[in-house]
């Protein structure tokens, strides 16, 4: 089956760098999304990967190896409105989007 | 704001009701789809819909029926919920199903089956 693992919560705090991993098995890999998704939101687009490597987009950065199944999201000097849930979602041979169940990030002062 | 719009944003219906929810977006896309979110859970799809035409339907059951007049309107039409069906529905867009595109989501309606 697919699978997309993400941890379920994490704490960090406000000023500091979390990463956010993200493991996947898919039938085919099609591309690897990261959204953000505030509490009674619409999840919001951050990134995409398709090659192996750091995409970076101001305070946000994704990497993926696809050779390992795994991507990260990284957040820099974290502020109180990065506190969220971050949705990770890979597109599989069909085109179809596999989600994790996504991981809330607390931020604390 | 993303360009999609989701109406309404809370529901609360007893089991023998009939209700629908309405989807709609402003930015020229060719595809359209329902998702349920429940806590704690992926995104689960439920219908797709490209260039007017259902293209997937995900095993989901009778009493939820997709309605997509033109490219820009969704709507899903509820009738005899059950209380699990309780949760968060997301509509979203993207350019075509199946091209290298972003998915953009609405607000989400916020669904209640007492």
């Amino acid at each position: 089956g697919q699978n997309i693992d993400q941890p379920t919560e994490m704490t960090a705090t406000e000023g500091a760098i979390v990463q956010i991993n993200c493991t996947y098995q898919t039938s085919g890999f099609n591309g690897l999304f990261w959204y953000q998704q505030h509490a009674g939101e619409a999840p919001t687009f951050l990134s995409y990967n398709v090659l192996d490597g750091l995409e970076e987009k101001g305070r946000f950065s994704s990497f993926l190896s696809r050779s390992k199944g795994y991507s990260y999201l990284l957040l820099k000097e974290l502020q109180m409105k990065d506190s969220a849930s971050y949705l990770c979602a890979v597109r599989d041979s069909n085109y179809q989007l596999i989600w994790g169940a996504g991981t809330k990030l607390i931020i604390k002062p | 704001e993303t360009g999609v719009t989701q109406t309404p944003r809370h529901l609360v219906m007893g089991m023998t009701n009939k209700k629908s929810l309405k989807c709609e977006q402003h930015l020229g896309h060719n595809a359209m789809y329902w998702y349920k979110q429940s806590a704690k859970k992926p995104l689960e799809l439920m219908f797709v819909y490209n260039f007017k035409e259902q293209t997937e339907n995900n095993s989901v059951p009778s009493r939820f029926s997709p309605e997509c007049p033109n490219s820009s309107h969704l709507f899903l039409h509820l009738h005899t919920l059950q209380p699990e069906d309780s949760a968060l529905y997301l509509c979203a867009s993207s350019q075509e199903r199946g091209g290298p595109d972003t998915q953009y989501f609405g607000p989400g309606t916020r669904l209640t089956v007492l």
